[in-house]
């Protein structure tokens, strides 16, 4: 079964860190880019980073360049998402999704992750 | 960006009628366009890519349809399990962007 699970959610200060991970099973992990997408009730759906499949090429929404860093691991079939500098606009649920691509300009999701839920908040 | 707009935001059908929901783009896609159903609790799921090819595993009551920038998503014929959350999203342009969504309840 192809999924996508992920972890590491929690409630963070305002300039704190966070570290999220996906756990991926049930396909060649190391073949496929994944991205993050965020959820809030506001805003809706937001993608915030993406990383190839053999984690060479990454990139982030502009929302959040500079503060959050994607990186794989291959060898655990798992990505994470490193959070610094964290604001309370970033409070939402993360999702991770798989990419797919098929010579098409972009990427869409299949499948996602049940998300983890962020709390920015002091 | 290019931006999704979706409407309804919410509707509420009887079992067995007809939905139609509409996804309009700020530019053109081809035919760059996803469906996904979120119901509560669960991870979103694909229904539709390519603005009009099922997913594995998708009932034909579901069908897709439009292109360039005005897309619909049709329920033939609404199910208790239909229950949910539908939104699109564009993968012609990098960033990839989303509609906001339209909820559907089924009475």
């Amino acid at each position: 079964q192809v999924q996508l699970v992920e972890a590491g959610g929690g409630v963070v200060q305002p300039g704190g860190s966070l570290t999220l991970s996906c756990a991926a099973s049930g396909f060649a992990f190391s073949s496929f880019g994944i991205h993050w997408v965020r959820q809030t009730a506001g805003k809706g759906l937001e993608w915030v980073a993406f990383i190839r499949y053999d984690g060479v090429n990454k990139f982030y929404a502009d929302s959040v360049k500079g503060r959050f860093t994607i990186s794989r691991d291959n060898s655990k079939n798992e990505v994470h998402l490193q959070m610094d500098s964290l604001k309370t606009e970033d409070t939402a649920v993360y999702h991770c999704a798989r990419g797919i691509w098929i010579g098409t300009p972009g990427h869409w999701f299949d499948p996602w992750g049940q998300g983890v839920q962020v709390t920015v908040s002091s | 960006d290019i931006v999704m707009t979706q409407s309804p935001a919410t509707l509420s059908v009887s079992p067995g009628e007809r939905v139609t929901l509409s996804c309009r783009a700020s530019q053109s896609l081809s035919s760059y366009l996803a469906w996904y159903q979120h119901r509560p609790g669960r991870a979103p799921s694909l229904l539709i890519y390519g603005a009009s090819t099922r997913a594995t595993g998708i009932p034909d009551r579901f069908t897709g349809g439009g292109s360039g920038t005005e897309f619909t998503l049709t329920i033939s014929s609404l199910q208790s399990e239909d229950s949910a959350v539908y939104f699109c999203q564009q993968y012609d342009t990098w960033p990839p962007t989303f509609g906001q969504g339209t909820k559907v309840e089924v009475k």
